[in-house]
């Protein structure tokens, strides 16, 4: 079966120093990976995507992404976290082979809280 | 501005009264999805469109009804909602590799 595992519920981060979020995957075929971030009482947002290429992908407000094949992880990472980037973080992946459903396969996400 | 748009955002309702929940999008995307998110299960797709006219069950369709008959809009339909659809729903869009999300609906079926 499908799945995303993000193996912590909450990271606490001091602002200014970096922060990793992680995320794990199992899935048939090349996976395309996503991190969305979910603030209170809004819809997700994307922040970047792995499709082909480069290991490490650049994304929105400062976060990347390093996509490893063999250890099948995608964890989210920014060299210098601010108090503003405290919210609930996504992982999903989508497999190539999904035909014409886009579907993602969610993790249950992760709670950063930047203490300023 | 580009973006998702759902109606209403919050919501409570009783057994067995039929609603709909509005989504449009102004993007021109062809895939169009809807998501509920459960705590501790996370989301899970209820149905996705491909295209006009063109839908397909997700992983939880039981109890929701779907329609598009335009490319910009993709309601989801409880025709008897019940308490175990109480939820918060996303409705998302795609025109490539990521999905943009609607800010969600809150529902609460009691």
């Amino acid at each position: 079966a499908q799945s995303v595992a993000q193996p912590e519920d909450q990271v606490n981060v001091a602002e200014g120093n970096p922060l990793t979020v992680k995320c794990t995957y199992s899935v048939s075929g090349n996976p395309y990976l996503f991190w969305y971030v979910q603030y209170p009482n809004r819809g997700l947002q994307f922040l970047l995507k792995y499709i082909t290429g480069d290991n490490l992908v650049k994304g929105s407000y400062g976060f990347e992404a390093e996509f490893n094949k063999s250890q099948t992880s995608f964890h989210l990472k920014k060299p210098s976290a601010l108090v503003s980037d405290s919210a609930l973080y996504f992982c999903a992946v989508r497999t190539i082979n999904a035909g014409n459903n886009r579907k993602l396969i969610w993790g249950l996400g992760t709670s950063l809280a930047v203490n300023p | 501005e580009a973006q998702v748009t759902q109606n209403p955002r919050y919501l409570i309702t009783v057994t067995g009264k039929k609603l709909t929940v509005t989504c449009s999008q102004n993007m021109n995307h062809e895939y169009m999805s809807w998501y509920r998110q459960d705590p501790g299960l996370g989301l899970r797709q209820i149905y996705y469109s491909m295209n006009v006219e063109v839908t397909d069950k997700g992983d939880v369709p039981e109890g929701y009804k779907v329609s598009r008959k335009e490319k910009r809009n993709f309601p989801l339909i409880l025709e008897s909602p019940s308490p175990n659809q109480t939820s918060l729903y996303f409705c998302a869009s795609s025109g490539g590799y990521e999905q943009y999300f609607g800010p969600g609906t809150r529902l609460t079926v009691t």
